[in-house]
């Protein structure tokens, strides 16, 4: 069955960096689209970013565009958010969620999340 | 962009039907049929109900319905049970950046 498990979440200081990984099993990872979305504490679910099947094209929201980098790996298996100059409002859990072929607009499986604190 | 709205709870009894409304603009749930529905549990994975307006996905429960008119969608939940107990998302496709909006969230109690 399709499983995603986040990891690589923990407490940081504003203005550091911190990557998260996102391992995947149980389908065919090369041939799908991936997205992270976030969710801060006792906040609504918010997109941040979507890395295409073969990592060709990249899309993020507003709030992280060029502080935060999401990549793969097809040969782990694994997506990868990069976050750099972190700020306390990105304090949330991440998930990473899996984008059906020619469906980029959804998101059919999620993992369980990785929780990024960032606090001084 | 902003998230779209939705009723911040709702609440029924075990077997009643339930409506949860998703709010947007013509710009996005009004622009395209790409609305979708998502349920969380604390700690475990979200679950998608409902893609495209209304398709379920398999494994998911008749229960579970979708439809859209003009810029505001709906989730209806039919035969209530107390495992639908949950917060509940709606997202839609906005056709630019940010590309995937949500909602703001309903939680749904089963009283």
């Amino acid at each position: 069955q399709v499983q995603l498990v986040e990891s690589g979440g923990g407490v940081v200081q504003p203005g550091t960096s911190l990557r998260l990984s996102c391992a995947a099993s149980g389908f065919t990872f090369s041939t799908y689209s991936m997205h992270w979305v976030r969710q801060a504490p006792g906040k609504g679910l918010e997109w941040v970013a979507i890395v295409s099947y073969d990592a060709s094209q990249e899309f993020y929201a507003d709030s992280v565009k060029g502080r935060f980098s999401i990549s793969r790996d097809n040969s782990k298996n694994t997506l990868y958010l990069q976050m750099n100059s972190l700020r306390t409002e990105d304090t949330a859990v991440y998930f990473c969620a899996r984008a059906p072929s020619n469906r980029w607009h959804v998101f059919d499986y999620w993992g369980q999340g990785s929780l990024v604190t960032v606090s001084s | 962009q902003s998230a779209l709205t939705q009723p911040a709870s709702v609440s029924g009894s075990p077997g009643q039907s339930i409506t949860i409304s998703c709010t947007g603009t013509s710009s996005d749930v009004g622009a395209y049929n790409f609305v979708s529905w998502y349920q969380l549990h604390p700690g475990k994975a979200p679950r998608l109900l409902i893609y495209d307006v209304t398709n379920r996905p398999s494994g998911i429960s008749n229960r579970f319905s979708g439809s859209k008119s003009g810029n505001t969608a709906a989730l209806t939940i039919s035969g209530l049970q107390a495992e639908d107990e949950a917060d509940f998302y709606c997202s839609s496709y906005t056709g630019s950046s940010p590309f995937y909006v949500f909602g703001t969230g309903t939680k749904v109690t089963v009283l």
